[in-house]
């Protein structure tokens, strides 16, 4: 199994561009999530999906969207990117919810100029 | 929401040191893991323990659920232990199904 993955590791950005961070996994989980990682403050929830058809908001989820048409994939999707989205953002997944270990991706480190 | 917290934020050690690192939260949980983030930002699952002790290899981990606290252990510390350590937890229940909270991380540094 890959696991977790994401694509691309890294990117740049100008200010109002959009773009689309891709996640998938391998493992048949039905719990997907988005985090974002800033200095000094952990990480913080963006969006989850709780199975295929099925989102709902985080902790920080303005200016981000996501949906999910397959248990597999769960992009994350930036609208008009903002120098405050500068982050590394991380995917995760488990096989449902906060009741069983959730497994990270390696990571997108996320610049906007 | 829960609150999370992790002491210390920052340690340093010489390599053959143990360490203990702790986490407080403020509400009942059944989700608790420890994770390691290595230099490169790789996030690394160590333990998935929402109560109870468990080992592997020079790592140990206790959650005591009633006390809300969890610690974890650390013998004979090696340089490539150095990275930030998370604990994170979470609770599957009314609008908090599926979010797991971070702690700020305790910054560990193993010097040869």
């Amino acid at each position: 199994n890959a696991g977790v993955t994401q694509t691309p590791k890294f990117q740049v950005l100008k200010t109002g561009q959009s773009m689309t961070l891709q996640c998938a996994q391998d493992m048949n989980h039905e719990y997907m999530s988005w985090y974002r990682q800033d200095p000094g403050m952990g990480l913080r929830l963006i969006h989850y999906s709780v199975g295929a058809g099925i989102t709902d908001q985080g902790e920080v989820p303005n200016g981000y969207n996501v949906s999910r048409s397959t248990t597999e994939d769960f992009p994350l999707r930036l609208l008009s990117a903002a120098p405050s989205q500068t982050s590394v953002y991380f995917c995760a997944s488990s096989l449902a919810g906060t009741l069983y270990e959730q497994y990270f991706g390696p990571g997108t480190r996320l610049t906007v100029t | 929401g829960i609150q999370v917290e992790q002491s210390p934020p920052d340690l340093i050690l010489q390599e053959g040191a143990n360490s203990t690192l702790r986490c407080n939260f403020s509400d009942s949980v059944n989700n608790l893991q420890w994770f390691h983030q290595n230099p490169w930002g790789q996030l690394i699952n160590l333990f998935y323990i929402p109560s109870g002790t468990k080992q592997n290899g020079r790592l140990s981990a206790t959650t005591v659920a009633t006390e809300r606290y969890s610690l974890l252990y650390i013998s004979s510390s090696q340089t490539t232990d150095s990275g930030v350590y998370f604990c994170a937890v979470g609770y599957a229940g009314g609008t908090s199904y599926g979010k797991l909270t971070f702690g700020q991380g305790t910054i560990l540094t193993v010097h040869p």
